[in-house]
């Protein structure tokens, strides 16, 4: 089945500056990436997605990058603030007809934004 | 409010007895989707059911069962409990389209004493 690896497992940041967090999966049948934040004590919560068929999308500070042929996809955060400290989970979907969407997640990164 | 509800909220029992976590998706969504997460396993995908049919089964103990009803709420059932079972149960929908954006609930905190 497939597989999703998560780097790092945590991360700490000063305020403003960008972090990167990185995902390989294993299966290229994978055909759609979200990434999930979850505050402590919180339900994940969808901040970006991206399919197969893009190589990038950004929605205000947050981009995600995928390299089909390396099989990796990464989250970046610009301009860092307190409040995007959480844990953020990547995600891969394997379509396998019909209605399934099994989501398979990494292990998860804990960023830590220092003021 | 991602609009799935999830009760109860906190569940404490016993080792050896059975528990029944209930998920309401959000309306019009078909499929419904179970995880468990721990501290050292992250967010386990268990079983998917998409209009009362098992669709996918991850993870899932043979001690674990679900369904999802015609009214579309789904219930995992937890029997013979360990204390390893202790856990955050969380349950998400996603709509019928294309774009797989699974929208979770607020989870149920089991613990096993």
């Amino acid at each position: 089945g497939e597989n999703v690896e998560q780097h790092p497992s945590t991360l700490s940041v000063q305020e403003g500056d960008s972090a990167v967090i990185k995902c390989t999966y294993s299966d290229s049948a994978s055909n759609y990436f979200p990434w999930y934040k979850q505050e402590l004590g919180k339900r994940p919560q969808l901040i970006i997605d991206i399919r197969s068929n893009v190589g990038e999308k950004k929605d205000q500070r947050i981009a995600v990058t995928l390299n089909k042929t390396a099989k990796h996809f990464s989250l970046h955060i610009t301009e860092t603030q307190p409040e995007d400290s959480a844990v953020y989970f990547c995600a891969a979907s394997i379509y396998s007809g019909g209605s399934n969407y099994k989501l398979t997640f990494g292990k998860g990164t804990l960023l830590t934004v220092n003021p | 409010d991602s609009g799935v509800t999830q009760t109860p909220k906190h569940l404490i029992t016993a080792t050896g007895q059975r528990v029944t976590l209930r998920c309401s998706p959000r309306s019009g969504d078909l499929s419904v989707y179970w995880y468990q997460q721990s501290l050292d396993q992250g967010l386990q995908f268990l079983i998917q059911y998409y209009n009362g049919e098992e669709r996918a089964k991850g993870n899932i103990l043979e001690r674990f069962s679900a369904q999802q009803f015609p009214d579309l709420h789904s219930e995992l059932n937890l029997s013979s409990l360990e204390l390893g079972d202790s856990a955050l149960y969380f349950c998400a929908s996603s709509p019928q389209t294309g774009r797989n954006i699974q929208y979770f609930g607020a989870g149920t905190r089991l613990s096993v004493l």
